[in-house]
């Protein structure tokens, strides 16, 4: 099973609210990523997660705050965010984190976010 | 930083080979990953270039040169269904840290 889940497929939120976007892997995978993808844009890491912990921030503005609450899930929590926001984000997974890794990111459908 | 480069687009016939290029500049190279992504899908991985030289997996080959900066996607026998987008990845320093090319579309005429 190479599956990453991600909930919902698409969300509409104004400027003022607050919602999460969910990931979810079985694989047994220790790293997991967020990324942000724009039309005709390829996909920009925001955040990278090893053994649940925080290792990688791209300098992502702070309406974006990422949670790793256990070794299969991954969230996104948005509040305030922008219609420049506005784009597909996608989770992806990996065997193991550190250095010189070569596992592959195995990538989830992605949730499209609209931002009114 | 980072710099990898692609073609923007590129059309090929049914039937066909096709080979997209891309080259990259990096500190601390570990891999070069090449993903398939159609409009509106995730990206899903097709190859892992690690070492120099050609790796086949059917259709698909996969080539690198860690002294050149360089690599490329070979995709045989086109079909229709290989119209997508053909996005080269670096995998560089700890923890992971992948940065994708801009993409290669690919379309496949009859």
């Amino acid at each position: 099973d190479t599956e990453v889940t991600q909930t919902p497929k698409h969300l509409v939120m104004g400027m003022t609210n607050k919602k999460s976007l969910k990931c979810e892997q079985h694989m047994g995978h220790r790293a997991m990523y967020w990324y942000k993808q724009k039309a005709k844009k390829p996909p920009e890491l925001m955040f990278v997660y090893s053994y649940e912990k925080l290792s990688i921030n791209e300098s992502v503005p702070s309406r974006f705050s990422p949670e790793c609450p256990n070794s299969s899930l991954l969230n996104l929590h948005l509040h305030a965010l922008q219609p420049e926001d506005s784009a597909l984000y996608l989770c992806a997974s990996s065997q193991t984190p550190g250095g010189g890794g070569t596992d592959t990111q195995y990538f989830g459908p992605g949730t499209r976010l609209t931002v009114l | 930083g980072q710099n990898i480069d692609q073609p923007t687009e590129m059309t090929a016939t049914e039937g066909a080979i096709v080979q997209i290029n891309c080259t990259y500049q990096t500190s601390g190279f570990n891999g070069l990953f090449w993903y398939q992504q159609h409009a509106g899908e995730a990206p899903t991985f097709l190859s892992y270039n690690v070492l120099d030289g050609l790796e086949e997996k059917g259709r698909f080959s996969s080539f690198l040169s860690r002294s050149k900066g360089y690599s490329y996607l070979l995709l045989k026998e086109l079909q229709m269904k290989d119209s997508a987008s053909y996005l080269c990845a670096v995998n560089s320093g700890g923890y992971q840290k992948v940065t994708f090319g801009t993409g290669t579309k690919l379309q496949v005429i009859p």
